[in-house]
């Protein structure tokens, strides 16, 4: 079993549709929670960074850690073509700094 | 502000040849990391350093070294390469152990 489960989608949702993206993982010494958007042919974004459990809200986007049930999500709200993309949950924390990667989820908005 | 420059952006090897790649962090940034990247595995956690010291390993043969100078620049070397080393090889680099990684744009290598 991988550390960090992500379905790979594709997703296609239309333009101005609310857009979630989860990731479930397995160790609990995890506290570091981060989700990354990469382009065709780019280095990861780092787009949102969240400690422990919680929201956090950025723009259009907003993240959600529930430790408890060791699930987090990534919300876009009025999803523009732009965000089309790949999205990577990445977590770490616990005594090493190795940051585990989903698999990523492709995402693309219909205009 | 300048990001995570790596170079070269594109590389061709051949089977059995060694590479050597380049990654310069954010100025400030002491910690580095190399991850590579390929369509099946996703993501992969290769090493880590801070402050000239390799601070975890992942799970790559010996094949794979880096090392990281005193002005935080890193090199990783991937010795007698395989068609399977083909990949995209990012860098990152981060304030601390507790902040977010920012990545450069990578460095595909082609093994023939």
């Amino acid at each position: 079993q991988k550390e960090v489960e992500q379905d790979p989608g594709p997703l296609s949702v239309p333009e101005g549709a609310i857009v979630s993206l989860n990731c479930t993982y397995s160790n609990s010494a995890f506290q570091y929670f981060m989700w990354y958007r990469q382009y065709s042919r780019k280095g990861p974004e780092l787009l949102m960074y969240t400690y422990s459990s919680g929201n956090k809200e950025d723009g259009r986007f907003t993240a959600q850690v529930d430790k408890s049930s060791k699930y987090i999500s990534l919300f876009i709200r009025d999803s523009q073509p732009s965000d089309s993309a790949t999205y990577l949950c990445a977590m770490y924390g616990g005594a090493t700094n190795k940051l585990i990667f989903g698999t990523g989820t492709l995402l693309a908005v219909q205009p | 502000k300048a990001g995570v420059t790596q170079t070269p952006r594109y590389l061709i090897k051949t089977r059995g040849q060694q590479v050597t790649l380049s990654c310069s962090p954010i100025s400030g940034h002491r910690s580095v990391s190399w991850y590579q990247q390929t369509p099946g595995q996703g993501l992969q956690f290769l090493f880590e350093y801070f402050s000239e010291t390799q601070r975890n390993k992942g799970n790559f043969p010996g094949r794979f070294s880096g090392r990281q100078f005193s002005n935080s620049r890193s090199e990783m070397n991937v010795s007698t390469l395989e068609l399977g080393d083909s990949a995209l090889y990012l860098c990152a680099s981060s304030l601390g152990s507790r902040d977010g990684y920012t990545f450069g744009s990578g460095t595909r290598l082609t093994v023939v």
